[in-house]
């Protein structure tokens, strides 16, 4: 079974231009998470959907990003026009739907962006 | 606010030592408490985990024991390996179907032969 996986691996733009990170879940996962890593820091929530909706959105840090999930399945982030502030990994994550706090979260293997 | 604390790093071992990284927590309720970690060049992965007090989680030679009454996850292991140098995080997730998880700032951990 495939995992989580995230495109691009790594990016670097200039600053002021746009990107967008892609992420496949886990086939059957209603939940899907984006998280963020600046460096040295810790990893911070973004935001969180379930199925299409957004269920969280309490972490995007401001509406310079835009994250969709269309249908359900994939879901990308958009970061317009990015800043230097934005460079970090973004991590994608994904679970099971359940009642149960121990559902294990899958994570990718994150999209390194750095922005000059 | 839900919180998770973790020792201050990085951690420099020799191969074959004992390992303990401290973490300790602040939540309501009774959440479930991870460790995950991040070797180089790859993603995070799920350590072990452990959903109630006094439950342990172990993997890879790997324990951590969740401590209500201390709020802790400490993570050990009795002789580490070159293999297992890396970023490990402690973190914590609510009780409930669709809660996130809470991470520490992680710790870089270095194993030299």
């Amino acid at each position: 079974e495939a995992g989580v996986t995230q495109f691009p691996s790594h990016s670097v733009i200039e600053k002021g231009q746009t990107v967008t990170l892609r992420c496949d879940p886990i086939s059957g996962h209603d939940n899907l998470y984006w998280y963020r890593r600046v460096m040295g820091k810790e990893i911070k929530f973004l935001l969180h959907f379930v199925k299409e909706s957004k269920q969280d959105e309490s972490g995007m840090p401001n509406n310079r990003f835009l994250a969709e999930r269309t249908g359900g399945t994939y879901s990308t982030l958009k970061v317009q026009p990015a800043e230097l502030e934005d460079s970090g990994v973004y991590f994608c994550a994904s679970s099971q739907e359940g009642h149960f706090s121990g559902n294990t979260i899958y994570f990718g293997e994150g999209s390194w962006l750095t922005v000059v | 606010g839900d919180s998770v604390t973790q020792m201050e790093g990085p951690v420099t071992l020799s191969e074959e030592a004992f390992l303990t990284i401290n973490c300790t927590y602040t939540a309501t309720g009774y959440p479930s408490l991870f460790w995950y970690v991040q070797y180089p060049g790859e993603g995070l992965q799920l350590l072990l985990k452990a959903t109630k007090a006094d439950d342990k989680g172990s993997n890879k030679g790997f324990e951590a024991t969740y401590r209500k009454e201390t709020t802790s996850f400490h993570l050990e292991k009795g002789s580490v390996q070159v293999s297992d140098s890396a970023v490990y995080f402690c973190a914590l997730k609510r009780p409930g179907a669709n809660s996130k998880l809470t991470f520490g700032k992680g710790i870089t951990l270095s194993v030299r032969p």
